[in-house]
């Protein structure tokens, strides 16, 4: 079974502080990790994903196998940063098929 | 745009009926999938759908069902609904439907089973 956790519900930082959210996963295989990020009243979309190993808006993630993590950080938040952040996982859910296991979230909330 | 549309945007019901949930995919996209998003379970999969055939099944009740039509639309049905399945339901879809494919997620439905 695969199982993403998320420990954080909420972080609250200030603006142009460092930011890490936290991402721990527990997957037998090889796992495809990725954040996904839902700004106020938009939909869910990629932020990015371990192999492409890219910075993208500032946020890097890097896999840690030996830790089973996947955290995202950005050395200094802005304010549009705020917004609801998933980690997610791929692993096989059968013969030929994945599913995306999400975590439940952590709110980030950036202080002006 | 991801290019995910869902309809309806909002849709109220009483405890015990049924609706239908649409979804149509970004242009290209052949896999669709369901999520249910609620406060206390987060984003769960219900399930999966390739180029009309079921893929991949998560957490779906019995009450639920889903197809995927020859234009690759996809719907959900939800069936003697509960209190508890007042949820947002999202759709995604992606190019295939194997491997770890970025999904695009369309905006959701919010049901709400009164």
């Amino acid at each position: 079974a695969q199982r993403v956790t998320q420990p954080e519900k909420l972080l609250s930082v200030f603006k142009g502080a460092p930011v890490e959210l936290k991402c721990n996963y527990s997957y037998s295989g090889s796992p495809e990790l990725f954040w996904y990020v839902q700004y106020s009243r938009q939909r869910l979309q990629l932020l990015l994903r371990h192999i492409s190993r890219e910075s993208i808006k500032g946020f890097t993630a890097d896999l840690n196998k030996g830790e089973t993590s996947f955290h995202l950080k950005k050395p200094f938040a802005q304010e549009e940063d705020s917004a609801m952040y998933y980690c997610a996982l791929s692993g096989r859910a059968g013969a030929g098929s994945y599913q995306l296991t999400f975590g439940k979230g952590t709110k980030l909330s950036v202080i002006p | 745009d991801s290019g995910v549309t869902q309809t309806p945007k909002h849709l109220i019901t009483a405890t015990g009926q049924r609706v239908t949930l649409r979804c149509s995919p970004r242009s290209g996209d052949l896999s669709v999938y369901w999520y249910q998003q609620s406060l206390d379970q987060g984003l769960q999969f219900l399930i999966q759908y390739y180029n009309g055939e079921e893929r991949a099944k998560g957490n779906i009740l019995e009450r639920f069902s889903a197809q995927q039509f020859p234009d690759l639309h996809s719907e959900l049905n939800l069936s003697s609904l509960e209190l508890g399945d007042s949820a947002l339901y999202f759709c995604a879809s992606s190019v295939a439907g194997q491997g770890a494919y970025e999904q695009y997620f369309g905006p959701g439905t919010r049901l709400t089973v009164t």
